[in-house]
């Protein structure tokens, strides 16, 4: 079975400073590999997915992730935290197309002004 | 375009009353998720469809829940009696089944069961 960990419940990191959002996963096949943030009182909105091809992925807001696949892998990176950034974080995965997305547990994000 | 639109926004009911919760995804998509979000569960896999048809309903807490798409623009997630531990936020989100890529999300029914 396919599932996803976030082994942190909360990061907090100062503004200016990177950021890295760890996810680490486990399915029978190729993975496909997303995140997604989730603000306040709002639905999960996309940043980013990686299918296949070069692992550095590139999302919205200058967010980016790296997978790795001897390490099963896909943690999220920012160059430069903004406290705009401060939201909860959602990795998941599916191994096939045309199914469902299993999420993490989803981690919590605080940047400091 | 429009997104995936999720009524009422906000439900509160009281213990044993049926709840029924609508969906109305992405013109075009044809795979339609149900997920519930709880503090302690987080996001969870309720039961989604592909072409209108059940393809997984394993998450499906017990047999007072039931979904249904009647059609491709519209679906329902019913909780009949409801109960206090249902309380939660239920998403449904919808994509194109033979693609790889993402879900789109609606806003969420933010249910409150006395």
């Amino acid at each position: 079975a396919q599932s996803v960990a976030q082994p942190e419940d909360q990061v907090k990191v100062a503004e200016g400073n990177p950021l890295t959002v760890k996810c680490t996963y486990s399915v029978s096949g190729n993975p496909y590999l997303f995140w997604y943030v989730q603000y306040p009182n709002r639905g999960l909105q996309f940043l980013l997915k990686y299918i296949t091809g070069d692992n550095l992925v590139k999302g919205s807001y200058g967010f980016e992730a790296e997978f790795n696949k001897s390490q099963t892998s896909f943690h999220l990176k920012k160059p430069s935290a903004l406290v705009s950034d401060s939201a909860l974080y959602f990795c998941a995965v599916r191994d096939q197309a045309g199914t469902a997305l299993i999420f993490g547990k989803g981690t919590t994000l605080s940047v400091s002004s | 375009d429009a997104g995936v639109i999720q009524s009422p926004r906000h439900e509160v009911t009281e213990m044993g009353q049926e709840v029924t919760l609508r969906c109305k995804p992405i013109s075009g998509h044809n795979s339609l998720f149900w997920y519930r979000q709880t503090m302690m569960r987080g996001l969870e896999l309720l039961i989604y469809f592909n072409n209108n048809v059940p393809i997984d309903d394993s998450g499906m807490p017990e047999d007072r829940f039931s979904a249904k798409m009647p059609n491709a623009s519209f679906s329902t997630l019913k909780i009949q009696p409801s109960e206090p531990r249902d309380s939660a936020v239920y998403f449904c989100a919808s994509s194109w089944t033979s693609g790889t890529g993402e879900l789109f999300f609606g806003e969420g029914s933010r249910l409150t069961v006395l």
